[in-house]
């Protein structure tokens, strides 16, 4: 299977910071990349699909990028709301996997 | 909206059974696969499986075959059995609503854009 490695694995930041956030796939999953984000004791959340593409309803100051095996999320300035755990999960191949994910906590 | 439910305990070698609730999109909509996900405590994320409305399943190997999951048109759920658990099977299980389609640049979709909150299954004597 293909395995994600995200980095860092916490990162402590405050509001209005930018941050970016890195995931490394072991092998070509193309553009077939998402991200979520995780606040605790709440459903995960679609950020990014296809590597860039953000889902319905998610602000412009996220945004993704890369393809192949090295992919970044980039949230322009952070809000307070945005502090949650972040994963990264592959869909070019069965079965999908997730990275480990990368908490964002405030600083 | 997706909401799971099932015991938070289960005793070793015995079967783990979960329902996912779906209120709004309904489960027999093509395009969309629903799956199970779940998270160790301390862990990432593993897709377990998935079903489509035809009951077309795929599941992971790493479960080696222990997993069964099943859908319910009429009430609009889908089902996770798990058998013959043990501690290691101590996880979240989320269920969530999984693209199935080619999106408008021709590039395919199997993320997941619907989730359910979560249901905590310790498995203990």
């Amino acid at each position: 299977e293909i395995v994600l490695t995200q980095s860092p694995g916490t990162l402590s930041l405050s509001p209005g910071e930018r941050v970016t956030i890195s995931c490394r796939t072991s092998q070509s999953v193309n553009i077939y990349l998402a991200w979520y984000q995780h606040r605790p004791g709440q459903a995960p959340r679609l950020l990014i699909y296809g590597a860039s593409s953000r889902a319905s309803g998610i602000p412009d100051r996220f945004s993704g990028n890369g393809s192949g095996t090295d992919f970044t999320l980039t949230i322009s300035r952070l809000e307070p709301e945005d502090f949650a755990v972040f994963y990264c999960q592959q869909y070019g191949t069965s079965p999908y996997t997730f990275g480990q994910g990368t908490k964002l906590e405030i600083k | 909206q997706l909401q799971e439910s099932g015991p938070g305990l289960v005793k070793p070698s015995e079967t783990l059974s979960l329902t996912c609730s779906v209120s709004g999109p309904s489960v027999s909509t093509s395009g969309y696969y629903w799956a199970w996900i779940r998270q160790p405590p301390g862990k990432g994320l593993e897709w377990i499986g998935k079903i489509y409305y035809s009951g077309m399943t795929y599941y992971n190997p790493s479960l080696k075959s222990r997993g069964t999951i099943s859908i319910d048109m009429s009430k609009n759920q889908i089902s996770l059995n798990l058998r013959s658990v043990t501690a290691a099977d101590t996880a979240i299980y989320f269920c969530a609503r999984q693209q199935d389609y080619y999106d408008s640049t021709g590039y395919y979709r199997a993320d997941f854009d619907y989730w359910g909150r979560g249901t905590l299954v310790t498995v203990s004597s």
